[in-house]
C-alpha cells in the first residue's frame, strides 16, 4: 500500500520568502502525482498534475518536481503572499484509474 | 463549465437517520471519484465510476454505504444507519481519462456530516 508523507506538517513564514513543501512516497511506480490546495472547510483545488514521465512542471510561482525513483516530489512556491496561506496536499497514484493516496498535507501560514 | 458541485453543503443528522450526498460532475467527465476527508487528515478514497460502472470499493465502505452513479452523469453516495464516526467531509472529483491514463482530478467543495 502507497505511504505518503509531508514534511513539515505546519510551515509559518514571513511574506515574500520562498516556500519549500516536501514529499515522500513509497511506491514509486505512479502514474501521476498532483499537488493541492486546501482552504479551511472548503475543497481541494488544484495545483499542479506532473505525470511519471516528468521531472517537473510549472504554473506561475508554483514550480513541482518529481524523483520517482526516490519517491520524492517538491513544490516550491515563490516569493509567498498571505493568500498562499492554506494547507497544501500532494497525492500520487498507482493506478491507471487514478486513485489517489493522500498525505496529511503541510499546513502553511505566511504572515504578512 | 462550472466545475463539480455537491449538495448539500452541509447535513446535520441524528445518529441511525438515513442521508443522501449528490454530486455534479464536469460535464464529459468519465471518471469519478468519492473521498472523506476527517478533520487533519489527508482525503480517503471510498469509490469511483468509470462512466456509470463502479469499479472498485475501500473497505472504509461498509455496507451501510452505497454510491451510485445512473447514466454516467451526476453520482449519489447514501449512507444508511448512520454512526457518529461518519462524521467527516464527503468529497467528490471528476476527470476525464483518455486512453486509459488519468489525468487532473477536480474536486467539488465537499458535504460536510455531522451525526449527532
Amino acid at each position: 500500500k502507497q505511504e505518503v508523507t509531508q514534511i513539515p506538517a505546519a510551515l509559518s513564514v514571513p511574506e515574500g520568502e520562498n516556500l519549500v513543501l516536501n514529499c515522500s512516497f513509497t511506491d514509486s511506480a505512479i502514474y501521476n502525482l498532483q499537488w493541492f490546495r486546501q482552504d479551511p472547510g472548503k475543497g481541494l483545488t488544484s495545483l499542479l498534475l506532473i505525470q511519471s514521465s516528468q521531472r517537473e512542471q510549472t504554473s506561475g510561482r508554483l514550480n513541482a518536481s518529481l524523483d520517482k525513483s526516490s519517491g520524492r516530489s517538491t513544490l516550491y512556491i515563490a516569493a509567498s503572499q498571505p493568500g498562499d496561506s492554506a494547507t497544501y496536499l500532494c497525492a500520487p497514484t498507482t493506478d491507471s484509474w487514478g486513485k489517489f493516496q493522500f498525505g496529511a498535507g503541510t499546513q502553511v501560514v505566511v504572515t504578512p | 463549465d462550472t466545475g463539480v458541485s455537491q449538495d448539500p453543503r452541509h447535513k446535520i443528522t441524528k445518529r441511525g437517520q438515513n442521508v443522501t450526498f449528490r454530486c455534479d460532475p464536469i460535464s464529459e467527465h468519465n471518471r469519478l471519484y468519492w473521498y472523506r476527508q476527517t478533520l487533519g487528515q489527508g482525503p480517503e478514497f471510498l469509490t469511483y465510476f468509470q462512466n456509470e460502472a463502479q469499479l472498485e470499493k475501500s473497505r472504509l465502505l461498509s455496507d451501510r454505504f452505497s454510491a451510485e452513479r445512473p447514466k454516467g452523469s451526476f453520482s449519489t453516495l447514501e449512507i444508511q444507519r448512520t454512526e457518529q464516526g461518519d462524521s467527516a467531509m464527503y468529497l467528490c472529483a471528476s476527470s476525464l481519462a483518455i486512453a486509459g491514463i488519468p489525468d487532473t482530478q477536480y474536486f467539488g467543495p465537499g458535504t460536510r456530516l455531522t451525526v449527532l
